[in-house]
């Protein structure tokens, strides 16, 4: 079972270029999210998904954009890169449980640079 | 403004002794805590939970404690071993919309020493 599967693991950027974070699970989760971890904090939530379809904005949503074609898929695009968006980023899913808080699964992250 | 704090950035420890991890909140509306484990290149991974409701949560050498009234919850490794060195992440949630968000401290590097 590969879980959560995010590609590249690594990528350096120029300034203003634009790139596409993949990010695909395979455990029929309806929750999708994805994470920021800059050094020496914790992990800032960037956008969520409920569902296919459906999207909303995190904490730090700002030059970020997300879709939710499949249940599968949850692709994350930066448009103009800026080395500020120089990060750790993870996408995580997790089934949706109205009982009680669902754990996230976590893929292995994508370290990002933008120079 | 950090809502979920965890002040100690690395704890060592030898192994078979206890480690204790501790993190501080804010926000009166968390009502769920977990702990998440990250070794280096990884994602992090879902460790130990504890509601609101309860005051303590165990599983296996992981125990979590939760001190609402001074905003406080740790963790307990007991035994500890080698392969627990880690980034240890406190999180908190509250439900917001449609999803409940889960807000992360900027973890605790657990070294155990052999």
């Amino acid at each position: 079972n590969a879980g959560v599967t995010q590609t590249p693991k690594f990528r350096i950027l120029k300034i203003g270029q634009s790139m596409t974070l993949q990010c695909a699970q395979d455990m029929n989760h309806n929750y999708m999210y994805w994470y920021r971890q800059d050094p020496g904090m914790g992990l800032k939530l960037i956008y969520y998904s409920v569902g296919a379809g459906i999207t909303d904005k995190g904490e730090v949503p700002n030059g970020y954009n997300v879709s939710r074609s499949t249940t599968e898929d949850f692709p994350l695009r930066l448009e103009l890169a800026a080395p500020s968006q120089t990060s750790v980023y993870f996408c995580a899913s997790s089934r949706r449980d109205p009982m009680t808080n669902e754990k996230l699964f976590f893929g292995s992250g994508t370290q990002l640079s933008v120079l | 403004d950090q809502q979920v704090k965890q002040n100690s950035p690395s704890l060592s420890v030898q192994e078979g002794r206890i480690s204790i991890l501790n993190c501080d909140y804010t926000n009166s509306m968390f009502d769920y805590f977990l702990w998440y484990k990250k070794y280096p290149a990884e994602g992090p991974t879902f460790l130990i939970s504890i509601s609101s409701i309860k005051d303590k949560n165990e599983d296996g050498r992981f125990t979590v404690f939760l001190n609402k009234s001074a905003k406080h919850l740790s963790l307990h490794i007991v035994p500890s071993q080698p392969g627990d060195s880690a980034v240890y992440f406190c999180a908190a949630s509250a439900s917001s919309g449609s999803a409940r968000q889960l807000t992360f401290g900027s973890g605790t590097q657990l070294t155990v020493l052999p």
